[in-house]
């Protein structure tokens, strides 16, 4: 089936720095990504949708210039949080659509950033 | 905004039928109703999706009512790995193609 791969799985960085999380589709070509984020206890709350060669959507109050997105190619979309301070930290989840698979939508194993 | 709710908690005996609810009484007649879970610090695991008629996988079962303003998760026979955080989720059409909204959820615990 298809498999998305988030990397790194966790980083600790330092404040004021910024951080680069990677989202590949391994067996598929996914035209559309998306970013999540999600706090201890609480729901994925959808950042952005990224499209394969134009700019990524942003949900509303969604920072376009803290969080940015690249989507480069077919399998790949990078999330770039700048500037990180420890409100940023969070556990942060990749998707992807895969238009030929079952199940359309296929979820990273997530990135936990922790921002001291 | 999600288009669902979900009650936040189940309680379910290993071994038998979890049945978990959902309510989206908003659902537009092109929005499908899928089913993820979620396990502690992993991704969401796809379960099933449907738009109108009920359907049948080998990890559970969903029902969809008529009127599509509510659906039903079936996990037949709910094991102690089964404890999970279950979303209902209303794929949602946007201008740069549907995405996926998440709800609150249901956190089933299987008891042994």
């Amino acid at each position: 089936g298809a498999v998305v791969s988030q990397h790194p799985s966790w980083v600790i960085c330092k404040s004021g720095t910024s951080v680069k999380i990677e989202c590949r589709s391994l067996d598929f070509q996914a035209t559309t990504m998306f970013w999540y984020r999600q706090f201890p206890k609480q729901s994925l709350m959808l950042m952005a949708t990224s499209n394969e060669g134009s700019k990524a959507t942003y949900e509303q109050g969604v920072e376009k210039d803290k969080f940015l997105i690249n989507h480069a190619s077919l399998t790949l979309s990078t999330l770039t949080v700048t500037s990180a301070h420890p409100e940023d930290s969070s556990f942060y989840i990749c998707s992807a659509r895969d238009w030929g698979g079952r199940t359309g939508y296929t979820f990273g194993s997530g990135t936990r950033l922790t921002v001291v | 905004d999600a288009k669902t709710t979900q009650p936040p908690s189940m309680d379910c005996a290993e071994g038998r039928a979890a049945n978990l609810p959902c309510n989206h009484s908003t659902i537009s007649g092109n929005e499908y109703v899928y089913w993820y879970r979620q396990i502690h610090s992993q991704g969401p695991q796809y379960i099933i999706h449907g738009l109108k008629n009920n359907e049948t996988n080998e990890m559970a079962s969903l029902i969809i009512t008529e009127d599509r303003k509510s659906s039903t998760l079936i996990l037949p026979h709910a094991t102690l790995r089964d404890t999970a955080v279950y979303y209902c989720i209303v794929r949602v059409a946007a201008e740069y193609g549907n995405k996926l909204v998440f709800g609150a959820g249901t956190i089933l615990r299987v008891k042994s």
